[in-house]
């Protein structure tokens, strides 16, 4: 069955530290994929997404991710965070018209000032 | 509106009442799917319709739960004898799948408490 794994649950960092969040897909065709942001208080937005072409997709904010086929990762990273990058972070996968977005348990990130 | 809409924002209802949740997505949007969220949780898939497809129920919790949607357009997620357990934030998103960019767009979302 398909599935997304995140690997970090809780990641505290102070600022100006670089990020990289982990995300694994298991599906092996064609496969969108997405990071999804959500501000304390706030609606789930979409943070940057990848469809086909270039593998690194730059996002809003500065964070960009890379997708590498070869190992089913859609990394998320920042090179420099800030506080009010303390969100929770989702990434999930769709592959094929008839299937529904698989999400990852997500990622809690606190930037202290 | 331009975006995913949801009705009410904030539900407060007594334990074993019976609670209506609806959702007004994007239009033309082909593709909706409910989510719950509890606090400091992620999201918890419910129920996915896309098109004129059966719809995918295979995360609804119980059959308290049900959800329809009329016209391929608006939604309405049911909850019947509502339990302290249902306290949660439910929260509709919609997209455009024929298109190819499956993006999924997410309205502000409906907590419901039960008291």
């Amino acid at each position: 069955a398909q599935s997304v794994s995140q690997h970090n649950h809780h990641v505290i960092l102070s600022e100006a530290a670089s990020l990289e969040l982990g995300c694994n897909y298991s599906y092996g065709g064609t496969v969108n994929l997405f990071w999804y942001v959500q501000y304390p208080g706030q609606h789930l937005q979409l943070l940057l997404k990848y469809f086909s072409g270039d593998p690194l997709v730059k996002g809003i904010k500065g964070f960009e991710a890379e997708f590498i086929k070869s190992k089913f990762s859609f990394n998320l990273r920042k090179p420099s965070v800030q506080w009010s990058d303390t969100a929770e972070y989702f990434c999930a996968a769709h592959a094929g018209n008839n299937r529904k977005l698989i999400w990852g348990l997500g990622t809690s990130l606190a930037v202290n000032p | 509106g331009a975006g995913v809409s949801q009705s009410p924002s904030n539900k407060v209802t007594e334990k074993g009442k019976d609670v209506e949740l609806r959702c007004d997505p994007i239009s033309g949007h082909t593709a909706l799917y409910w989510y719950r969220q509890s606090l400091g949780q992620g999201l918890e898939f419910l129920i996915y319709f896309q098109g004129n497809s059966a719809p995918d129920k295979s995360g609804l919790p119980s059959d308290r739960f049900s959800a329809e949607r009329t016209g391929g357009s608006v939604s309405t997620l049911t909850i019947q004898r509502t339990q302290q357990e249902d306290s949660a934030v439910y929260l509709c998103a919609s997209s455009f799948v024929a298109s190819g960019n499956t993006e999924a767009f997410f309205g502000q979302g409906t907590r419901l408490t039960v008291v």
